[in-house]
Formats: C-alpha cells, sequence, structure tokens
C-alpha cells in the first residue's frame, strides 16, 4: 500500500515568504507528526495530532508556525515570515494510533531552503 | 528530558563484515522504548529495530541485532554481513512509554555508515 507522501520535495523560498507544506498520511492512520531535521542534526519533534486536534505543539519554535488537518488525514505545515534558520528537511509521520507500540512510519520529507 | 548521544559521527565497514553502532541515552524513567532507524540518501526513515526496557532478551531483526546495556544506559547496534545497501545514516532514538508524551520520539545526532566492496 501507499506510504507517507509529502508534497513538495524541495521548496525554495525567499526570507520573509509564506510557505505550506503538505503531508499525506498512511490511509486510516489517526495519529499523524511533524518532525523538523536540520543539517547535521537528528530530527526534532514539533507536533503530534490525534485525528483532526493537535495534541500537543510544544515543539512549534515560535508563533510563525502553525499546523491543522482539518479532515483528520491530510496536514499542512505553515511557516510565516520565513527565516534563513527555517531551513531544514520536514519530516512528517503517521502511526495507526498514538503509543509506543505502533510505529511510526516516515515520509521523504519536504527540504525547505529559504534564501 | 531525555537526551541520545552518538558519539560516532561516521564510520565506514567493508562488506560481509560485522559493524556496531554506538548510542548512549539519559533519562530518569523505567519505562520506554529505544530504537534504531536508518536514513537512506532518500530521506526516508526506515524502523530498523526497536527494543522494550522492560525486555532484558536483546532484540535481532535478521542481521540486525542490539546490545542493550540498561544500567549503563547504552544501546548498540550491531550488523552482520554488512550489504552495500546498508549504507545510510543511522539514528539512535528514545521513546518514552506509559502515559504522557508517549509519541514523542528523541533522535541521537545519527552515525554515518559507508559499506565498502
Amino acid at each position: 500500500g501507499a506510504g507517507v507522501s509529502q508534497t513538495p520535495s524541495n521548496k525554495v523560498t525567499e526570507k520573509g515568504k509564506y510557505v505550506e507544506l503538505r503531508c499525506d498520511p498512511i490511509s486510516g492512520h489517526t495519529a499523524l507528526y511533524w518532525y523538523r531535521q536540520s543539517l547535521g542534526q537528528g530530527p526534532e519533534f514539533l507536533i503530534y495530532f490525534q485525528g483532526t486536534g493537535a495534541a500537543d505543539d510544544s515543539g512549534l519554535p515560535n508563533d510563525r508556525f502553525f499546523a491543522v488537518r482539518p479532515e483528520g488525514s491530510v496536514s499542512t505545515l505553515k511557516i510565516q515570515r520565513t527565516e534563513r534558520g527555517d531551513s531544514a528537511v520536514y519530516l512528517c509521520a503517521s502511526s495507526p494510533e498514538q503509543g509506543p507500540y505502533n510505529e511510526q512510519f516516515f515520509g521523504p520529507g519536504t527540504r525547505l531552503t529559504v534564501l | 528530558a531525555q537526551t541520545v548521544t552518538q558519539s560516532q559521527p561516521e564510520m565506514s565497514v567493508q562488506e560481509a563484515e560485522t559493524v556496531t553502532l554506538s548510542c548512549t541515552y539519559d533519562t530518569s524513567e523505567s519505562n520506554y522504548y529505544l530504537f534504531w532507524y536508518k536514513q537512506p540518501p532518500s530521506r526516508q526513515m526506515i524502523l530498523v529495530i526497536r527494543q522494550e526496557a522492560y525486555k532484558q532478551q536483546n532484540a535481532t531483526e535478521n542481521r540486525f541485532s542490539v546490545n542493550f546495556q540498561k544500567a549503563a544506559k547504552s544501546f548498540s547496534l550491531k550488523i552482520s554481513d554488512s550489504q552495500l545497501g546498508d549504507t545510510a545514516m543511522y539514528f539512535c532514538a528514545f521513546l518514552l512509554g506509559g502515559g504522557g508524551s508517549n509519541y514523542k520520539l528523541t533522535f541521537g545526532k545519527g552515525t554515518l555508515l559507508t559499506v565498502n566492496p
């Protein structure tokens, strides 16, 4: 079956612009996660959705970052007034439900470059 | 807060040989899970192996096995009969069990493994 997909694969933008990154989870997975992977680092947690609601957004770095999942499936990560420090690979993952027994399946990520 | 440390930024191994990747972690919790993920150039993270902290027996998955030393907070990955396709970044990760934030993976910085022909 289809895995987690993310679009676009790469995004280049200018400082100050607005960007949207999309994640299509595996069908039927209720839990969805966003992570950010900066150059030379491991992924860092940003936000977790259970269904339509953001159950934990404690990893979002500031209020320029926002994510939605209006119908409990596709999620969009939105970044306003992008800064060069936002350049990273943004990874999305989904799992059947929340909890350590449920493997998180990752997408290929979106590489965001802010010039 | 939990931390995960991978002290080997890069390693290399000859095809068919065995290599061990190191990972240490710090936590005050007793109920947790540990993982090794593989990230090839395609960027897609793939789960290699997982270990429940309450299990004394080390996990194995085909050519991959772990050495879990709970008291020492050490969790190393052994890859036997290395193959060219094993070339990738390998990340050690920690996850709390029980209630609370049992969905938030904490990753190390990774080890780049190169398998040479």
